[in-house]
């Protein structure tokens, strides 16, 4: 069926070095792509997102690439500091409903 | 605001037992929507409403039922719990409809026996 694939499922990274997650989805009518993030034991929070009609959106230290040919887009964070430690969850709109990816886990290690 | 509520926070069932979880917004959203999140899957959607008096069913619907009777409120009943429903639910709304910003609440953690 419709599915979004997002890799990789954990993610270790060193403060300050940037973080890239890769989602990719199946349906080519998709058309809206938001990112959650979400802290342990919290509710997801949206903290990008971008529509099919844009390549690239940008918000401070947090980047967000669609190639709508490829079918995937990508999540970019820059300068990472610990707080940015969550799990990060990629999504896909498909027919009326909302696809999410399985989540990557990101730790940022001081 | 209170943005979107769940309620119970916690609920433990015996198998074959009934429940309602609560949920309700105060943003004038239209677009409603029940998920649940387990371990290594993401979040999967269950059931959708549009607006008042609609409902659609999601990736993952059997075992549930909803109702949409006024904009604020939907609720999400389960109908004879399993243990397979054991999971973590989250109710979510957006304005006008999924291609929005969604709002979560702050979850329902069930556990059947």
């Amino acid at each position: 069926g419709e599915n979004v694939e997002q890799h990789p499922s954990t993610l270790s990274v060193q403060e300050g070095d940037s973080a890239v997650i890769k989602c990719t989805y199946s349906d080519s009518a998709s058309n809206y792509f938001p990112w959650y993030k979400q802290e342990l034991g919290k509710r997801p929070q949206l903290i990008i997102d971008i529509r099919s009609n844009v390549g690239e959106k940008k918000d401070q230290r947090i980047a967000v690439t669609l190639n709508k040919t490829a079918k995937h887009f990508s999540l970019h964070i820059t300068e990472t500091q610990p707080e940015d430690s969550a799990v990060y969850f990629c999504a896909a709109s498909m027919g009326d409903d909302m696809r999410f990816g399985a989540g990557t886990r990101l730790t940022v290690k001081p | 605001n209170a943005g979107v509520t769940q309620t119970p926070k916690f609920q433990v069932l015996k198998t074959g037992q009934s429940m309602t979880l609560q949920c309700a917004q105060d943003m004038n959203h239209e677009y409603m929507s029940w998920y649940r999140q387990d371990p290594g899957m993401g979040l999967r959607l269950i059931h959708y409403s549009v607006g008042a008096g609609i409902t659609d069913q999601g990736e993952v619907p059997n075992g549930y039922n909803v109702s949409r009777s006024t904009t604020e409120d939907f609720p999400l009943r389960l109908l004879s719990a399993a243990p397979s429903q054991t999971s973590v639910y989250f109710c979510a709304s957006s304005y006008q409809d999924r291609d929005n910003e969604q709002f979560f609440g702050p979850g329902t953690r069930l556990t059947v026996l």
